[in-house]
């Protein structure tokens, strides 16, 4: 399977705790994004990695979140101090051009 | 600020049917690409067609045709032949030409009947 790979698929976990999801891109793909997506709505863009730069973050990105694509492969997301209006769906996608994003399956955190 | 706008929340067809998912956009940048994206109910987001601004000719890949009107500001996805697997959430996309992040619409729901 080539396609883009989020682990784990589900996570629960107890308010204030930190969580960490992981995403792994399609291979040739330089570019990898972040995005979230609440209950009814569409993704909402979190932060973009060109290579192993962050280009871009969202104002949605507070400073207890944080990205990483160390070099430039897969990427992680760290939520800290998770509160319940974290729960949602977490979205990894990729590309290669500026063109069409190819999409994980996400991960789905539960905050209780 | 760009915005992308889905004002079908659900939408019905029958089997072997065409239909159309609406979708209104609002930027300013003469440049910007046009998305749809598929999302069954396992979660994953499947892309299905783009359209740039500048793109003369309305985009189709397979079933899917993109009914682009730049003056109106309306890009709306059609399906040709319905079949039972096209129900899903569909959502439409933007990202404008110097941006990275796409912004999406709510969605619409679109149930195949057999």
């Amino acid at each position: 399977d080539t396609g883009v790979s989020q682990n784990p698929r589900h996570k629960i976990t107890k308010r204030g705790q930190n969580v960490t999801f992981r995403c792994d891109p399609i291979s040739e793909h330089n570019r990898l994004y972040w995005y979230r997506q609440t209950l009814g709505q569409g993704p909402e863009f979190l932060t973009y990695f060109q290579n192993e730069a962050q280009l871009e973050k969202s104002r949605l990105l507070s400073d207890r979140f944080s990205a990483e694509r160390p070099k430039g492969s897969f990427s992680t997301l760290e939520i800290q101090r998770t509160e319940q209006g974290d729960s949602a769906m977490y979205l990894c996608a990729s590309s290669s051009t500026s063109y069409e994003q190819y999409f994980g399956p996400g991960t789905r955190l539960t905050v209780t | 600020a760009q915005k992308i706008t889905q004002t079908q929340p659900g939408m019905f067809v029958q089997e072997k049917e065409a239909v159309t998912l609406d979708c209104t956009y609002d930027t300013s940048d003469p440049s910007y690409g046009l998305f749809w994206y598929k999302q069954p109910s396992s979660g994953e987001m499947i892309f299905l067609i783009y359209q740039g601004s500048y793109d003369q000719q309305n985009a189709t890949e397979g079933r899917y045709s993109l009914n682009f009107q730049k003056a109106r500001k309306s890009a709306n996805l059609v399906i040709s032949a319905s079949q039972l697997g096209d129900s899903a959430m569909y959502f439409c996309a933007m990202r404008e030409g110097g941006g990275n992040d796409m912004r999406f619409g709510a969605g619409t729901r679109l149930t195949v009947k057999p």
